[in-house]
């Protein structure tokens, strides 16, 4: 079955560059987003990006994908201790209805 | 409101009783979609909602677990005979007619079964 895997946590200084990995299975995956989750909040969509890009830029964020190895990191620049939450990656095939998430990153930035 | 709300955001309940978890999702958002998240989890697929269309329900766990959606807007998950193993974080997102690969979630209803 499909399978969403991401290492559990994560700390980096204020200031310094976060990467958060992510590997996936299905090889059908269209679509592969980054939803970060802030204590007591919903999920809130980062960014996504289409299955036939390698790179996607926005502001501090960006995103990598090497679909070969089914592949997808999040690199978030000067990061910021408004920045500390979970990062979950999730992958699908175009609607929310066919998401898979991972298990979620847990982001700490220390000042 | 200008995102999806979720009540409550917490309830406790004892173990073979039914309980109701509530969504409004945002205005004009024509998909609508229940989550499971449980401790140390990802998040587990439940029951989705398109227009009119017959809802998905291939992600229940079990008869259950039933949801509904009224007028195409508030939607209600309800779990009958709850069992410690329904203890999780359930999430609601909806996504605008056009964009199905966007979902906006909710905060969630935290369940506890005691």
């Amino acid at each position: 079955g499909e399978d969403v895997e991401q290492s559990l946590f994560l700390s980096v200084r204020e200031g310094d560059s976060s990467v958060i990995n992510c590997t996936y299975t299905d090889s059908s995956s269209t679509y592969l987003y980054w939803y970060k989750q802030e204590p007591g909040a919903g999920l809130q969509l980062l960014t996504y990006i289409f299955s036939n890009m390698d790179m996607k830029q926005d502001q501090r964020l960006t995103v990598l994908l090497n679909k070969k190895d089914k592949h997808l990191s999040l690199r978030i620049a000067d990061t910021q201790t408004g920045d500390s939450a979970i990062y979950f990656c999730a992958e699908g095939e175009g609607s929310a209805r066919q998401l898979t998430f991972g298990s979620g990153t847990q982001l700490t930035v220390l000042p | 409101g200008a995102g999806v709300s979720q009540s409550p955001s917490n309830k406790v309940t004892e173990k073979g009783k039914d309980v109701e978890l509530r969504c409004d999702p945002i205005s004009g958002h024509t998909a609508l979609y229940w989550y499971r998240q449980s401790l140390g989890q990802g998040l587990e697929f439940l029951i989705y909602f398109q227009g009119n269309s017959a809802p998905d329900k291939s992600g229940l766990p079990s008869d259950r677990f039933s949801a509904e959606r009224t007028g195409g807007s508030v939607s209600t998950l309800t779990i009958q005979r709850t069992q410690q193993e329904d203890s999780a974080v359930y999430l609601c997102a909806s996504s605008p007619p056009a964009r199905l690969t966007e979902a906006f979630f909710g905060q969630g209803t935290r369940l506890t079964v005691v």
